[in-house]
């Protein structure tokens, strides 16, 4: 069974300064991975997957993130955050073959003006 | 126009009466989504359905039912609500497989069951 890690419930960081959101996961095979981000009273939005090919995905707003599969980490970063990117992050992967996704707790992000 | 509405947004219900929470769709997607959203716990599976006659229990089913009554509406129902259903509760959409990969969410129906 897959499952999905976020080992922060909050990370804090300054406006301007990077930022980083963690995730780790298992799943069989090779696995398919994705952000979403929660808003305050919204439901989640896509920002990005890694399905195959180049490790280093780009998405929305400026994120990216790096698959490493040795590490099993698909670690969600912007080079210079914003007080807008407050949000609840959440990383979810999918088997190949499988049917759903599998979310992870979230991490809260704060941008500090 | 929201592409995934949900209705209600807000619900306050008693111990024992059944509810019912609504998903429209105009994506036009055949796999729908109901999840559940607790603090420090992420998204919970309910219930997801692949097309109007194919309807599947996720992991947290029990207490819950599901009816998709066309391609774009599907609707869950606790039929006697006790509170540790309160919660916020989202539908979701997508289109054909896990490799396209993009889950389209509505704004979230919060349930509390006192």
């Amino acid at each position: 069974a897959q499952s999905v890690a976020q080992p922060e419930d909050q990370v804090n960081v300054a406006e301007g300064n990077p930022l980083t959101v963690k995730c780790t996961y298992s799943v069989s095979g090779n696995p398919y991975l994705f952000w979403y981000v929660q808003y305050p009273n919204r439901g989640l939005q896509f920002l990005l997957k890694y399905i195959t090919g180049d490790n280093l995905v780009k998405g929305s707003y400026g994120f990216e993130a790096e698959f490493n599969k040795s590490q099993t980490s698909f670690h969600l970063k912007k080079p210079s955050a914003l007080v807008s990117d407050s949000a609840l992050y959440f990383c979810a992967v999918a088997a190949p073959g499988g049917q759903n996704f599998v979310f992870g707790p979230g991490t809260r992000l704060s941008v500090l003006p | 126009d929201a592409d995934v509405t949900q209705t209600p947004r807000n619900r306050i219900t008693k111990t024992g009466k059944r509810i019912m929470l609504e998903c429209s769709q105009t994506k036009g997607h055949d796999r729908m989504y109901w999840y559940r959203q607790d603090p420090g716990l992420g998204l919970q599976l309910i219930y997801y359905s692949f097309d109007v006659k194919d309807i599947n229990k996720g992991e947290i089913s029990d207490g819950y039912s599901v009816s998709r009554q066309a391609q774009a509406k599907f609707s869950l129902s606790l039929e006697s609500a006790i509170p540790n259903q309160t919660a916020l509760y989202f539908c979701a959409t997508s289109d054909r497989g896990l490799r396209t990969g993009e889950l389209f969410f509505g704004e979230g129906s919060r349930l509390t069951v006192l």
